[in-house]
């Protein structure tokens, strides 16, 4: 089973900033948090990841709460193209390398 | 140049059937995956291979038959496929580093099974 809990969707307005939320209140001390989206019909593309520091890469930025129970991601400028499923995955460093996707919160960004 | 590819991109079939998956991936990885996508969206990770060697499996019915004939490659075989088995099948791969990696995902095979 998943380790995160996402709204299941969420609409934002083209240009604007989208901020997603994801709680992850089980994290343990090793293990990053994963964003990856999924636009309609195609693979999954990784955007971020982060173990407890803010992290920003040319997609997006990760905020991670102090106590590492929740976090945001940030799409700055959000374009139509961003729309699609978002994942919050939770992933130790050594493990096999397995991700677990759940739902995903559904982004909709509307002209 | 494609990191990521699989053959074919949609595959129709009838219940009983074999048929294959092949994956490939370009980018010097030691690590493959194969995920499943259902119709109700949900993405599982069916089978995992680290330099031609599985290291994991998902409880998949043994009708599922990764091969990895090298680290580039790793195809999904299905024996007696089951209209369960239509679904989206996506092939992914890593290079496992510290601090965590990123997954590179193809653009899946649409499998039906009539």
């Amino acid at each position: 089973d998943a380790k995160t809990t996402q709204p299941t969707s969420m609409d934002c307005a083209e240009g604007r900033a989208a901020n997603l939320p994801c709680n992850h209140s089980t994290i343990s001390g090793n293990e990053y948090v994963y964003w990856y989206r999924q636009i309609h019909s195609q693979g999954p593309q990784y955007i971020i990841h982060g173990l407890k520091n803010n992290e920003t890469n040319e997609m997006a930025s990760l905020i991670i709460t102090e106590d590492r129970k929740s976090s945001t991601l940030i799409l700055p400028h959000a374009t139509l193209r961003d729309t699609a499923v978002y994942y919050c995955i939770v992933r130790g460093s050594s493990n096999t390398g397995k991700l677990i996707f759940g739902q995903g919160t559904t982004l909709q960004v509307k002209p | 140049d494609t990191a990521v590819s699989q053959t074919p991109k949609y595959l129709v079939t009838q219940m009983g059937n074999d048929k294959s998956i092949k994956c490939e991936q370009n980018l010097g990885h030691d690590t493959m995956y194969w995920y499943k996508q259902d119709s109700k969206k949900f993405l599982k990770i069916m089978f995992s291979y680290n330099n031609k060697e599985l290291i994991i499996n998902e409880t998949v019915p043994n009708r599922f038959s990764p091969k990895s004939p090298d680290k580039a490659h790793l195809n999904l075989h299905i024996n007696s496929l089951e209209l369960g088995d239509s679904a989206v099948y996506f092939c992914a791969s890593s290079q496992e580093l510290a601090g965590g990696n990123e997954q590179f995902f193809g653009p899946g095979t649409r499998l039906t099974v009539l």
